[in-house]
């Protein structure tokens, strides 16, 4: 049981470029969420998902996309990065329902630097 | 905008002292609170929830909840070094449309001096 899984760990890009940064989970969680976290600040959510095929804005969507193809994978997309999309990136899943719903499992994060 | 709003700090107590960690929040609405630790590089780690004003204990953790004031505490009791770490504040927003969304906020430092 891996619990929420991030890929890459560490990338650098050039201004300009695209990548895409990975979320998996096994945990069978309907929701998922994006988070970015500048140094020495809280987390800023980016998008969200309540389930496949579902998405929505957060904070701070500008600059990125999202897909939510099946329950387990939450893609996010970088287009154009840009110096300000230098941070770390969290992924994280939340339960519908249960003992355990509105607690959140992070991923390992993503650390992005855009020079 | 929902606000949380904590002391960035750094927060330094002794081995074996109480830290006491505050948090304020803007929504009064909001119901469910959580305390997440941070080690440095590391992802956040679910610490404590309360959702009762009141206190909530576990183990040397202590939430404690004050709707009324819009206020909620983290207190450590016979503080570690292994406890040195940042506290982030986190509410869940409370109209329809902010339902599923987490509001943080920036976090305490906290330093565990031996």
């Amino acid at each position: 049981n891996a619990g929420v899984t991030q890929t890459p760990k560490f990338r650098i890009l050039k201004i300009g470029q695209s990548m895409t940064l990975q979320c998996t989970q096994d945990m069978n969680h309907n929701y998922m969420y994006w988070y970015r976290q500048d140094p020495g600040m809280g987390l800023k959510l980016i998008y969200y998902s309540v389930g496949a095929g579902i998405t929505d804005k957060g904070e701070v969507p500008n600059g990125y996309n999202v897909s939510r193809s099946t329950t387990e994978d939450f893609p996010l997309r970088l287009e154009l990065a840009a110096p300000s999309q230098t941070s770390v990136y969290f992924c994280a899943t939340q339960a519908l329902s249960g003992v355990v719903k509105n607690i959140q499992y992070f991923g390992a994060g993503t650390r992005l630097s855009v020079l | 905008q929902k606000e949380v709003e904590q002391n960035s700090g750094p927060l330094s107590v002794p081995e074996g002292a109480i830290a006491s960690l505050n948090c304020t929040y803007s929504d009064r609405g909001s119901q469910s609170f959580f305390w997440y630790r941070q080690y440095s590089g590391k992802s956040p780690e679910l610490i404590m929830f309360i959702y009762s004003n009141g206190d909530k204990e576990d183990g040397r953790f202590t939430a404690q909840l004050n709707k009324a004031s819009q206020y909620v505490s983290l207190l450590i009791r016979d503080s570690q070094p292994s406890d040195s770490a940042t506290y982030l504040c986190a509410v869940i927003g409370t109209d329809l449309y902010n339902f599923n969304k987490f509001y943080f906020g920036s976090g305490t430092k906290l330093n565990v001096k031996p």
